[in-house]
Protein backbone atom coordinates (compact mmCIF):
# COMPACT_ATOMS: atom_id res chain seq x y z
CA UNK A 1 0.00 0.00 0.00
CA UNK A 2 1.42 3.59 -0.67
CA UNK A 3 2.94 5.73 1.95
CA UNK A 4 4.00 8.47 2.44
CA UNK A 5 6.21 10.26 5.19
CA UNK A 6 7.07 14.01 5.31
CA UNK A 7 10.45 14.00 7.64
CA UNK A 8 12.60 17.59 8.30
CA UNK A 9 13.03 19.93 11.02
CA UNK A 10 10.25 20.88 12.77
CA UNK A 11 11.38 24.24 13.93
CA UNK A 12 13.03 27.14 11.54
CA UNK A 13 14.52 30.42 12.25
CA UNK A 14 13.09 33.43 10.05
CA UNK A 15 14.84 34.30 7.22
CA UNK A 16 15.97 31.09 6.76
CA UNK A 17 14.99 28.26 4.67
CA UNK A 18 12.30 25.67 5.39
CA UNK A 19 13.57 21.75 4.06
CA UNK A 20 11.67 18.48 4.24
CA UNK A 21 11.45 15.77 2.73
CA UNK A 22 8.63 12.78 1.71
CA UNK A 23 9.47 9.37 1.43
CA UNK A 24 7.30 7.42 -0.35
CA UNK A 25 7.30 3.52 0.02
CA UNK A 26 4.94 0.74 -1.92
CA UNK A 27 4.97 2.44 -5.20
CA UNK A 28 8.36 4.04 -7.27
CA UNK A 29 7.80 8.14 -7.98
CA UNK A 30 9.31 7.13 -11.53
CA UNK A 31 6.28 5.03 -12.43
CA UNK A 32 5.19 7.96 -14.59
CA UNK A 33 1.59 8.31 -13.97
CA UNK A 34 1.37 10.74 -11.06
CA UNK A 35 2.45 13.66 -9.98
CA UNK A 36 3.43 14.77 -6.57
CA UNK A 37 3.17 17.53 -4.28
CA UNK A 38 3.13 19.49 -0.85
CA UNK A 39 0.51 21.28 -0.01
CA UNK A 40 -0.05 23.24 3.69
CA UNK A 41 -2.12 24.03 6.27
CA UNK A 42 -2.46 26.69 8.55
CA UNK A 43 -5.59 28.30 10.79
CA UNK A 44 -4.58 31.59 9.59
CA UNK A 45 -4.35 30.22 5.69
CA UNK A 46 -6.17 26.90 5.85
CA UNK A 47 -4.93 24.62 3.30
CA UNK A 48 -2.77 26.17 0.17
CA UNK A 49 -1.15 24.09 -2.17
CA UNK A 50 2.39 24.71 -2.19
CA UNK A 51 3.74 23.41 -5.83
CA UNK A 52 4.42 19.37 -7.64
CA UNK A 53 6.46 17.55 -9.30
CA UNK A 54 6.81 15.07 -11.68
CA UNK A 55 9.59 12.45 -11.62
CA UNK A 56 11.47 13.92 -14.53
CA UNK A 57 11.43 17.35 -12.62
CA UNK A 58 8.93 18.94 -14.39
CA UNK A 59 7.72 21.66 -11.89
CA UNK A 60 4.43 23.89 -11.04
CA UNK A 61 4.00 26.20 -8.64
CA UNK A 62 1.82 28.53 -6.59
CA UNK A 63 2.73 31.69 -7.91
CA UNK A 64 1.91 33.30 -4.63
CA UNK A 65 4.82 31.42 -3.47
CA UNK A 66 6.66 30.94 -6.85
CA UNK A 67 9.20 33.12 -5.91
CA UNK A 68 10.78 31.05 -2.56
CA UNK A 69 9.77 27.44 -3.73
CA UNK A 70 12.21 24.90 -4.78
CA UNK A 71 10.86 21.33 -5.74
CA UNK A 72 13.31 18.17 -6.75
CA UNK A 73 13.31 14.76 -6.82
CA UNK A 74 15.19 11.87 -5.95
CA UNK A 75 14.43 8.75 -8.10
CA UNK A 76 17.14 6.36 -6.61
CA UNK A 77 15.61 7.32 -3.02
CA UNK A 78 11.96 7.72 -4.31
CA UNK A 79 12.02 10.88 -2.63
CA UNK A 80 10.75 14.13 -3.11
CA UNK A 81 11.82 17.53 -1.35
CA UNK A 82 10.57 21.21 -0.55
CA UNK A 83 12.88 24.20 0.33
CA UNK A 84 11.17 27.33 1.30
CA UNK A 85 13.21 30.27 1.28
CA UNK A 86 12.96 33.19 3.62
CA UNK A 87 10.46 32.13 5.88
CA UNK A 88 8.11 34.24 8.01
CA UNK A 89 5.92 33.12 10.85
CA UNK A 90 2.95 33.49 8.21
CA UNK A 91 4.61 29.95 7.16
CA UNK A 92 4.33 28.12 10.15
CA UNK A 93 1.97 25.12 9.14
CA UNK A 94 1.45 21.44 8.46
CA UNK A 95 3.05 20.70 5.65
CA UNK A 96 1.67 17.58 3.97
CA UNK A 97 2.96 15.51 0.70
CA UNK A 98 0.83 13.75 -1.28
CA UNK A 99 -0.21 12.21 -4.89
CA UNK A 100 -1.97 13.36 -7.51
CA UNK A 101 -4.62 11.36 -9.18
CA UNK A 102 -3.22 9.28 -12.11
CA UNK A 103 -3.51 10.91 -15.42
CA UNK A 104 -5.02 14.31 -13.81
CA UNK A 105 -1.44 16.71 -13.71
CA UNK A 106 -1.42 18.72 -10.98
CA UNK A 107 -5.35 18.10 -10.43
CA UNK A 108 -6.82 16.60 -6.93
CA UNK A 109 -4.73 14.76 -4.29
CA UNK A 110 -5.68 11.31 -3.30
CA UNK A 111 -2.81 9.65 -1.23
CA UNK A 112 -1.57 12.17 1.72
CA UNK A 113 1.31 11.82 4.16
CA UNK A 114 0.61 12.70 7.85
CA UNK A 115 1.65 16.16 7.65
CA UNK A 116 4.57 17.24 9.52
CA UNK A 117 4.45 20.52 11.80
CA UNK A 118 6.89 23.50 11.04
CA UNK A 119 7.11 26.03 13.14
CA UNK A 120 8.90 29.07 11.96
CA UNK A 121 10.20 31.18 15.45
CA UNK A 122 13.15 32.36 17.06
CA UNK B 1 -6.73 34.62 -8.00
CA UNK B 2 -9.67 32.21 -7.92
CA UNK B 3 -11.45 32.79 -4.62
CA UNK B 4 -13.78 29.75 -3.19
CA UNK B 5 -16.15 30.28 -0.92
CA UNK B 6 -18.28 27.59 0.81
CA UNK B 7 -21.65 27.79 2.95
CA UNK B 8 -22.03 27.27 5.91
CA UNK B 9 -18.90 27.58 7.61
CA UNK B 10 -20.33 25.36 10.23
CA UNK B 11 -23.51 22.93 9.90
CA UNK B 12 -24.76 21.08 12.81
CA UNK B 13 -26.70 17.84 12.20
CA UNK B 14 -27.75 14.83 13.52
CA UNK B 15 -27.42 11.15 11.92
CA UNK B 16 -29.88 10.50 9.22
CA UNK B 17 -29.97 14.05 7.68
CA UNK B 18 -29.78 15.42 4.37
CA UNK B 19 -26.39 17.60 4.37
CA UNK B 20 -25.69 20.48 1.33
CA UNK B 21 -22.87 22.34 1.41
CA UNK B 22 -22.14 25.09 -1.30
CA UNK B 23 -18.64 26.21 -2.72
CA UNK B 24 -18.92 29.00 -4.90
CA UNK B 25 -15.94 30.25 -7.52
CA UNK B 26 -15.35 33.87 -8.03
CA UNK B 27 -15.14 33.06 -11.58
CA UNK B 28 -15.43 30.15 -13.81
CA UNK B 29 -13.63 27.13 -13.16
CA UNK B 30 -14.21 24.30 -16.20
CA UNK B 31 -15.99 22.56 -13.66
CA UNK B 32 -12.50 21.53 -12.43
CA UNK B 33 -13.58 20.78 -8.50
CA UNK B 34 -13.23 18.59 -6.27
CA UNK B 35 -14.38 17.85 -2.63
CA UNK B 36 -12.43 16.45 0.33
CA UNK B 37 -13.48 15.51 3.54
CA UNK B 38 -10.59 16.05 6.77
CA UNK B 39 -10.93 14.64 10.07
CA UNK B 40 -9.04 15.96 13.17
CA UNK B 41 -5.66 14.99 13.22
CA UNK B 42 -5.65 13.43 9.99
CA UNK B 43 -5.26 14.75 6.10
CA UNK B 44 -7.51 15.47 4.25
CA UNK B 45 -9.12 12.54 1.82
CA UNK B 46 -10.46 12.97 -1.55
CA UNK B 47 -14.30 12.13 -1.71
CA UNK B 48 -14.99 13.64 -5.09
CA UNK B 49 -13.27 15.06 -8.17
CA UNK B 50 -14.51 17.00 -11.60
CA UNK B 51 -17.82 18.24 -9.74
CA UNK B 52 -19.35 14.40 -9.42
CA UNK B 53 -16.75 12.00 -9.76
CA UNK B 54 -17.14 9.16 -6.47
CA UNK B 55 -13.76 8.68 -5.73
CA UNK B 56 -12.92 4.30 -4.95
CA UNK B 57 -14.66 3.06 -2.08
CA UNK B 58 -16.62 6.28 -1.19
CA UNK B 59 -19.93 5.76 -0.19
CA UNK B 60 -22.61 6.38 -2.30
CA UNK B 61 -24.26 8.60 -0.19
CA UNK B 62 -21.61 11.21 -0.98
CA UNK B 63 -22.81 13.27 -4.19
CA UNK B 64 -21.37 16.53 -5.99
CA UNK B 65 -22.93 18.63 -8.34
CA UNK B 66 -23.02 22.24 -10.03
CA UNK B 67 -21.67 23.90 -12.99
CA UNK B 68 -20.02 27.33 -13.73
CA UNK B 69 -19.29 28.98 -10.44
CA UNK B 70 -21.70 27.65 -7.95
CA UNK B 71 -21.23 23.51 -6.53
CA UNK B 72 -22.70 21.39 -4.10
CA UNK B 73 -21.47 18.60 -1.64
CA UNK B 74 -24.49 16.56 -0.50
CA UNK B 75 -24.43 13.65 1.92
CA UNK B 76 -27.98 11.86 1.25
CA UNK B 77 -27.69 10.32 5.40
CA UNK B 78 -25.65 11.49 7.37
CA UNK B 79 -23.38 8.73 9.41
CA UNK B 80 -21.81 8.64 12.44
CA UNK B 81 -18.18 8.63 10.80
CA UNK B 82 -19.79 11.49 8.46
CA UNK B 83 -18.85 14.16 10.94
CA UNK B 84 -15.81 16.38 10.11
CA UNK B 85 -14.57 19.20 7.83
CA UNK B 86 -15.54 19.24 4.19
CA UNK B 87 -13.05 21.49 1.39
CA UNK B 88 -13.74 22.27 -2.12
CA UNK B 89 -10.75 22.83 -4.17
CA UNK B 90 -10.56 24.41 -7.67
CA UNK B 91 -7.69 22.80 -10.28
CA UNK B 92 -8.36 24.91 -13.25
CA UNK B 93 -5.94 28.09 -12.09
CA UNK B 94 -2.44 27.29 -11.03
CA UNK B 95 -3.19 28.68 -7.38
CA UNK B 96 -5.02 25.73 -7.34
CA UNK B 97 -7.39 26.96 -4.42
CA UNK B 98 -9.30 25.82 -1.00
CA UNK B 99 -12.04 26.96 0.10
CA UNK B 100 -12.10 27.49 3.88
CA UNK B 101 -14.12 24.38 4.98
CA UNK B 102 -17.64 23.67 6.43
CA UNK B 103 -17.36 21.65 9.87
CA UNK B 104 -20.27 19.22 9.86
CA UNK B 105 -21.04 18.87 14.13
CA UNK B 106 -23.10 17.03 15.75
Amino acid sequence: QLQLQESGPGLVKPSETLSLTCTVSGGSISSGSHYWGWVRQSPGRGLEWIGSIYYTGITFRNPSLQGRVTLSVDTAKNQVSLKLSSVTAADTAVYYCARHIAGGGTGPLNYWGRGTLVTVSS
Amino acid sequence: DVQMTQSPSTLSASVGDRVTITCRASQSINNLLAWYQQKIGEAPKLLINKVSALESGVPSRFSGSGSGTDFTLTISSLQPDDFATYYCQQYNTFSRTFGQGTNVEV
